[in-house]
């Protein structure tokens, strides 16, 4: 079964440093994964997706098929990226997404 | 403006009342989705339609059911309530192609709370 995997509920890093929110899949096909970002009283957006292979809001993050993850990378980290952040996967074929149980990123001043 | 709305935003309501959850769109998207998600938990596809008259059962069991009568309205109805319904349920849609291809845009959410 498809399966996403954020190990880390809660992350935090003080401001400046680098952030990297990990996330890992299981899926026999060909992916295409997201990650979505929910600020506080925000609803839930997406932030980036894989085949962009974009920058957004300094964020990165590179599709690894060999160890099937895909992980949101910043290199200095700011406090407005205080977010909940949600990493999921799109089944081929398909519209729907599963959804990893998200990371709750904190920046300290 | 486009926008996804759903009401209310926050219900209360007793164990064995008959509830619907209202979800609409002016995304002009042929799209919808229901999540339900638990605090701090990942959100999970309980319904899903492609278009109207078509409706789907996502990859988590629930008791409620939906309808798709028009492109822009996608209920959700709950018949008989029960604390285990306790959650907060995402409603977001998307377009097949197009620029935002594959991207879903979510409305704000309702949290319910079954007594």
């Amino acid at each position: 079964a498809q399966r996403v995997t954020q190990p880390e509920k809660l992350l935090s890093v003080f401001k400046g440093a680098p952030v990297e929110l990990k996330c890992n899949y299981s899926y026999s096909g060909s992916p295409e994964l997201f990650w979505y970002v929910q600020y506080s009283r925000q609803r839930l957006q997406l932030l980036l997706r894989h085949i962009s292979r974009e920058s957004i809001k300094g964020f990165t993050a590179d599709l690894n098929k060999g160890e099937t993850s895909f992980h949101l990378k910043k290199p200095f980290a700011q406090e407005e990226d205080s977010a909940m952040y949600y990493c999921a996967l799109r089944i081929q074929g398909a519209q729907k997404l599963v959804f990893g149980q998200g990371t709750r990123l904190t920046i300290n001043p | 403006e486009a926008d996804i709305y759903q009401t209310p935003r926050y219900l209360v309501i007793g164990t064995g009342k008959k509830i619907t959850l209202e979800c609409s769109q002016t995304m002009g998207h042929d799209k919808m989705y229901w999540y339900q998600q638990d605090p701090g938990m990942e959100l999970h596809l309980i319904h899903y339609s492609y278009g109207v008259n078509s409706t789907e059962k996502g990859d988590l069991s629930s008791e409620s059911t939906v309808s798709r009568i028009r492109t822009e309205h996608f209920p959700l109805t709950l018949e008989s309530a029960r604390p285990s319904h306790t959650s907060q349920y995402l409603c977001a849609s998307s377009e097949t192609g197009g620029l935002s291809y594959n991207e879903q845009f979510f409305g704000p959410g309702t949290r319910l709370t079954v007594l």
